[in-house]
C-alpha cells in the first residue's frame, strides 16, 4: 500500500498526558497536511509543511500542539497536556507538486482523551 | 475566509436511484471542488473533483457539476448501490490565491443506500 500512513491508529490517554502521532505520506508527495475531525463534521485544516518548512498554522492549533517535519520525509504531531477537548480524528494528507491542489488522506488516527 | 454549506445532512434512498448532495461556497476565489467519501472509521477518500473552467465532470457512475455564477456545485450519484452508501463531503480550495491550497469542508452527507 503506498497512501498516506498514520500510525497510531487509536490512542486513549488521560488527560494531562501527552501523545504523538505519526505520518509518513504518499513517497515524493512535497506537502503534508494535518486536518482534524470531530465526529459529524468535516475535517479542519490546522497546518501544513511543504518539504520541511512549516509555512501555515490555523488558529486551531494552539500552543500545547506541535508539529513537525524534520527531514521533509514523515510528520509528527505532538499534543501537549491533553484535554478532553482534543478528542478528535487527526488526518494526515499529502499532495504531489505538480498536482498541489489534489489532497489525498490517510486513515487517521483517533484521540480519546479521558 | 471561505465557507462552505452542505445538503442534506443525510440522505435515504432506494437502490438504483439516484442521488443528489449540493454544497455552496462564498468566496468566488475558490477554484477547486473535490469531493470525499468517508466510510466509518476510514479517512476521507478522494472520488471525483472539478475546477472552475469546467461546468461538468464525470466518472462512471459520479458526476459533479459547478455553477460559478451562483457558487454552488452539486455530486450525483446514478444508480446507487448499497457500497456507496458512506458520509460523503464536499470541499474547496482557494488555491493559489491561497497558497497553502488547504481545503475548507462542507459538514457532510450520510448517504444510506437501501437494498
Amino acid at each position: 500500500d503506498t497512501g498516506v500512513s498514520q500510525d497510531p491508529r487509536h490512542k486513549i490517554t488521560k488527560r494531562g498526558q501527552n501523545v504523538t502521532f505519526r505520518c509518513d505520506p504518499i513517497s515524493e508527495h512535497n506537502r503534508l497536511y494535518w486536518y482534524r475531525q470531530t465526529l459529524g463534521q468535516g475535517p479542519e485544516f490546522l497546518t501544513y509543511f511543504q518539504n520541511e518548512a512549516q509555512l501555515e498554522k490555523s488558529r486551531l492549533l494552539s500552543d500545547r500542539f506541535s508539529a513537525e517535519r524534520p527531514k521533509g520525509s514523515f510528520s509528527t504531531l505532538e499534543i501537549q497536556r491533553t484535554e478532553q477537548g482534543d478528542s478528535a480524528m487527526y488526518l494526515c494528507a499529502s499532495s504531489l507538486k505538480g498536482q498541489v491542489d489534489t489532497i489525498y488522506f490517510g486513515e487517521g488516527s483517533w484521540l480519546t482523551v479521558v | 475566509g471561505e465557507n462552505v454549506e452542505q445538503h442534506p445532512s443525510t440522505l435515504s434512498v432506494q437502490e438504483g436511484d439516484s442521488a443528489v448532495i449540493k454544497c455552496t461556497y462564498s468566496d468566488s476565489a475558490s477554484n477547486y471542488f473535490p469531493w470525499y467519501k468517508q466510510e466509518l472509521g476510514k479517512g476521507p477518500q478522494l472520488i471525483i473533483d472539478i475546477r472552475s473552467n469546467v461546468g461538468e465532470k464525470k466518472d462512471q457512475r459520479i458526476a459533479v457539476t459547478l455553477n460559478k455564477t451562483a457558487k454552488h456545485f452539486s455530486l450525483h450519484i446514478t444508480e446507487t448501490q448499497p457500497e456507496d452508501s458512506a458520509v460523503y463531503f464536499c470541499a474547496a480550495s482557494m488555491g493559489p490565491m491561497d497558497s497553502s491550497y488547504k481545503l475548507i469542508f462542507g459538514s457532510g452527507t450520510r448517504l444510506l443506500v437501501r437494498p
